[in-house]
């Protein structure tokens, strides 16, 4: 079992909707949590950061984090085709060094 | 601000030859990663550098892959002799602190082809 679990997708949805992606994990040291989206052929770039649990909003993005389930998710609000990307979550344990362990990434497609 | 710069952005080499990476981090970043990501895979963490001291490389396959960050700044990763599943894009990445909290900044990665 993969430490950080992720359904690849793809995930397709009409522009203006609103989409959920989610990870599940297994290990409950981890307290940092993150949100990266991927562009084809281009490095991660972070979009979003947790503490802890609960909900974080930055414009039409969400993050959650349910500890207790080991469950986060990513709800971007008003999606746009230019959201079309891989959506990688990844968390850490917060200990000595920054070391992320990222789930494989769903593929999330707007289609206009 | 300049990002990571990473090169070069594409290599195809046989199996059993060497190859190398090249990074230069964003200025005055002190953290440097070496990350490995699989074709539908998230990225896997090589090596990490703080300065040019080794943080943590347990993921490092030592037999056939090193890396270096002489003098705190650029890293070259190198592959020797290289195997076809080391086919991936192997991402480079900085971070003004060690610490879990600080964002990771990634370069475009060095797409890897062994045939």
């Amino acid at each position: 079992q993969k430490e950080v679990e992720q359904d690849p997708g793809p995930l397709s949805v009409p522009e203006g909707a609103i989409v959920s992606l989610n990870c599940t994990y297994s290990n409950s040291a981890f307290q940092y949590f993150m949100w990266y989206r991927q562009y084809s052929r281009k490095g991660p770039e972070l979009l979003m950061y947790t503490y802890s649990s609960g909900n974080k909003e930055d414009g039409r993005f969400t993050a959650q984090v349910d500890k207790s389930s080991k469950y986060i998710s990513l709800f971007i609000r008003d999606s746009q085709p230019s959201d079309s990307a891989t959506y990688l979550c990844a968390m850490s344990a917060g200990n000595a060094g920054n070391m992320l362990t990222f789930g494989g990434g769903t593929r999330l497609m707007v289609k206009p | 601000e300049a990002g990571v710069a990473q090169s070069p952005r594409y290599k195809i080499i046989e199996k059993r030859q060497s190859v190398a990476f090249w990074c230069n981090p964003i200025s005055g970043h002190a953290t440097l990663y070496w990350y490995q990501q699989i074709l539908g895979q998230g990225p896997k963490l090589l090596i990490q550098f703080q300065n040019n001291g080794v943080v943590d490389d347990s993921q490092l396959p030592k037999d056939r892959f090193s890396a270096e960050r002489l003098k705190g700044v650029d890293s070259t990763l190198k592959i020797q002799p290289a195997k076809l599943e080391d086919s991936a894009v192997y991402l480079c990445a900085s971070s003004l602190t060690p610490q879990a909290t600080g964002e990771l900044f990634f370069g475009e990665g060095s797409r890897l082809t062994v045939l």
